[in-house]
């Protein structure tokens, strides 16, 4: 079974552009979510989508967006790019997405797209 | 609040020793609690899961670790380390009224010297 598959792997962009990473849960899995990592802040949760609606956010500006698909691949898109939006973003896919946690419910990470802003 | 404190940045220790990382958390809600391991250049790899019933888990690699909820904490042991378990290990947190969303402690880097 194909893991997490977050596209692309490395970007670069400059300041004032807009960008969208885009990540392929598990097969089966319907729970997309989001984070950020960067040295400073740790990793921070952004968003959480299940069935094409998202059901928590982070403490993000509205700048971070995000959308999910009927397949249950999922975009997250970052508008007027900062310096400070430089990090590793990872997506992470569980099953359910209940907030009781059964073994099917553990969130599994891709590898990341790590954006670098010039 | 709801937090979660790795208590050690940093942690040396030389090959086939134990080792132990610390990890505790604040919480009025029920848990969920998870280890997590980065090596460079890589997304998070599940080493163990406290999710109910036994406090004692076990992991992959030879990991377990042990909730203690009158302590709050879920501190993550090996008895004897290779050099290949030099990574980043994370604790994690699910707050039990919080959709998709993990609480993530600030990192250990665990260093395995020859």
């Amino acid at each position: 079974k194909a893991g997490v598959t977050q596209t692309p792997r490395y970007l670069i962009k400059t300041r004032g552009q807009q960008v969208t990473l885009s990540c392929s849960p598990i097969s089966g899995h319907r729970s997309v979510s989001w984070y950020q990592q960067t040295p400073g802040q740790g990793l921070q949760f952004l968003f959480e989508y299940f069935s094409e609606t998202q059901r928590n956010k982070g403490n993000f500006p509205g700048r971070f967006s995000g959308r999910q698909f009927s397949n249950s691949r999922s975009e997250m898109n970052v508008s007027t790019l900062e310096l400070g939006d430089s990090a590793l973003y990872l997506c992470a896919s569980s099953a359910t997405g209940e907030l009781f946690i059964g073994a099917k419910n553990i969130q599994y990470f891709g590898a990341g797209t790590r954006l670098s802003v010039l | 609040a709801q937090s979660v404190t790795q208590l050690d940045s940093q942690v040396p220790v030389f090959e086939e020793a134990p080792v132990e990382l610390r990890c505790n958390y604040s919480s009025s809600v029920s848990v969920y609690l998870f280890w997590y391991v980065q090596y460079p250049n890589q997304g998070l790899q599940l080493l163990l899961k406290y999710l109910s019933g036994s406090t004692l888990v076990k992991g992959i690699n030879g990991f377990e670790a042990e909730f203690n909820k009158s302590q709050t904490s879920f501190h993550l042991r090996k008895p004897s380390v290779h050099i290949s378990d030099t990574a980043e290990y994370f604790c994690a947190v699910r707050f039990g009224t919080s959709y998709g969303k993990l609480t993530f402690g600030q990192g250990t880097i665990l260093t395995v010297h020859p």
